[in-house]
């Protein structure tokens, strides 16, 4: 079974700071997605990378693939109460199967 | 737009007790999958349909059956219910098993099992 490790499980901050979120695997993957999903709903799609060291800009997140594509990156920059969610990597592989991270949680206050 | 719609939201059984979860897409989609999302493990694929006719396991398929019923429909059936079911089931759909396509997700079935 494909592992994908999030850290940190749990964050906190006030608006305005930035953060990075981990997503850590042993194996490796054809692409990666990072989904967001608030509370009651399903995740949403936020990106898809692709090749190793790619890197994608959403506005104010920044999402990065590891050379190896084995991990993945998100920082967002001066978080707003809107980015308050529960972030999801997912790890593309064998069968196009999903296998999706532990998740963080992300709590923006003003 | 309705995208992808599960029922029910809510439900509550006792240990034993059999039920079906429904889910529906509107889009298309050839692939649809079943996945339990529980508090820091992320969400586990149980079972998967990449298209009408067929089906497969996926990492937790223990204890469930699912039924892909046309290119829309593709329940998923607890036979006899077990409080380790607990959990929130989300249903997907996506256009097809290759590449990087995104999944689309419904907003899920709380289940609780007494």
């Amino acid at each position: 079974t494909q592992l994908l490790e999030q850290s940190p499980q749990f964050l906190s901050i006030q608006e305005g700071e930035n953060l990075t979120v981990y997503c850590n695997s042993s194996s490796v993957f054809s692409s990666l997605q990072w989904y967001r999903q608030e509370p009651g709903e399903g995740p949403v799609l936020l990106v898809t990378v692709v090749t190793g060291g790619e890197v994608k800009k959403l506005k104010r997140l920044t999402f990065q693939f590891g050379d190896a594509r084995k991990d993945s990156s998100l920082h967002i920059t001066a978080a707003q109460p809107g980015d308050t969610g529960l972030y999801l990597c997912a790890g593309i592989g064998t069968a196009s199967k999903l296998t999706f991270g532990t998740g963080t949680r992300l709590q923006v206050t003003l | 737009n309705a995208g992808v719609t599960q029922t029910p939201k809510f439900q509550v059984l006792k240990t034993g007790q059999s039920m079906t979860l429904q889910c529906a897409q509107d889009m298309n989609h050839n692939s649809m999958y079943w996945y339990r999302q529980d508090p820091g493990m992320g969400l586990r694929l149980i079972y998967y349909s990449a298209s009408e006719g067929t089906t497969d396991k996926g990492e937790v398929p223990n204890g469930y059956n699912v039924s892909r019923l046309n290119k829309r429909e593709f329940s998923l059936r607890l036979e006899s219910a077990a409080p380790s079911q607990t959990s929130v089931y989300f249903c997907a759909s996506r256009t097809g098993t290759g590449g990087s396509q995104p999944q689309h997700f419904g907003d899920g079935t709380r289940l609780s099992i007494l």
